[in-house]
């Protein structure tokens, strides 16, 4: 089925740094998001994007955390300054559409903030 | 906001046996419900999508049954076989564009 790539798999950073993470959604995607899922917690949801724009965002998501998908390129959410609480897996997803739409998840990025 | 409760967190069962894994909803007005597995190392593949008040589907090995009333969600795999082992999650869509996840549960199916 279609696939969603996550590049890193693994970031370890220092506190205060800021990181990137990248995502190359399927090819015909308009939707794109972003989950958090703390070690032992529920995957949770941190924000949706769409023809350049954030669409929705959850208290997840703080002042730190942007998006953005240039000219059609990864989809990233970059954290900066990083905190300590950051430390996550994040996945990825992406849709044809909104709503009932099947979202397809990337295999997650594990970042670790020291 | 929502609450999705998904029991057990770890299961084990002899192959050819049943597994099942149940999902519990708080909000009334969610609508659409899904439920995901995740192998090792690769991403959420989407097993089955529903979203009838009351909904018995029938996938390859597994049926999942939607029970609107009791808000309730539940996965059934009727012989499981060691490919099965993995984490499996339900998914709620109450606010347009969100999914809200269970917990997961890790399934281990033995020879």
């Amino acid at each position: 089925g279609p696939k969603v790539l996550q590049i890193p798999s693994h970031q370890i950073i220092d506190m205060g740094q800021m990181v990137t993470l990248n995502c190359d959604p399927v090819s015909n995607h308009l939707y794109f998001y972003w989950y958090k899922q703390i070690l032992g917690q529920q995957m949770e949801f941190l924000v949706n994007f769409y023809n350049g724009k954030v669409m929705e965002k959850s208290k997840l998501f703080k002042d730190q955390f942007s998006v953005e998908r240039p000219d059609g390129s990864y989809f990233t959410l970059k954290i900066q300054p990083t905190a300590l609480e950051d430390s996550a897996v994040y996945f990825c997803a992406s849709s044809l559409g909104r709503g009932d739409y099947e979202q397809y998840f990337g295999p997650g990025t594990r970042l670790t903030v020291l | 906001g929502e609450q999705v409760e998904q029991r057990p967190p770890h299961l084990s069962v002899r192959e050819g046996d049943s597994a099942v894994i149940i999902c519990t909803y708080t909000d009334p007005n969610s609508y659409y419900f899904f439920w995901y597995k995740q192998e090792p190392g690769a991403g959420l593949q989407l097993l089955m999508k529903v979203f009838s008040s009351t909904e018995i589907n029938e996938g390859q090995g597994f049926t999942v049954l939607l029970n609107k009333k009791d808000k309730q969600l539940s996965l059934n795999l009727t012989a499981a076989h060691p490919g099965d082992s993995a984490v499996y999650f339900c998914a709620v869509i109450r606010v347009v564009g969100q999914l809200t996840f269970g917990r997961g549960t890790r399934l281990q199916v033995y020879a």
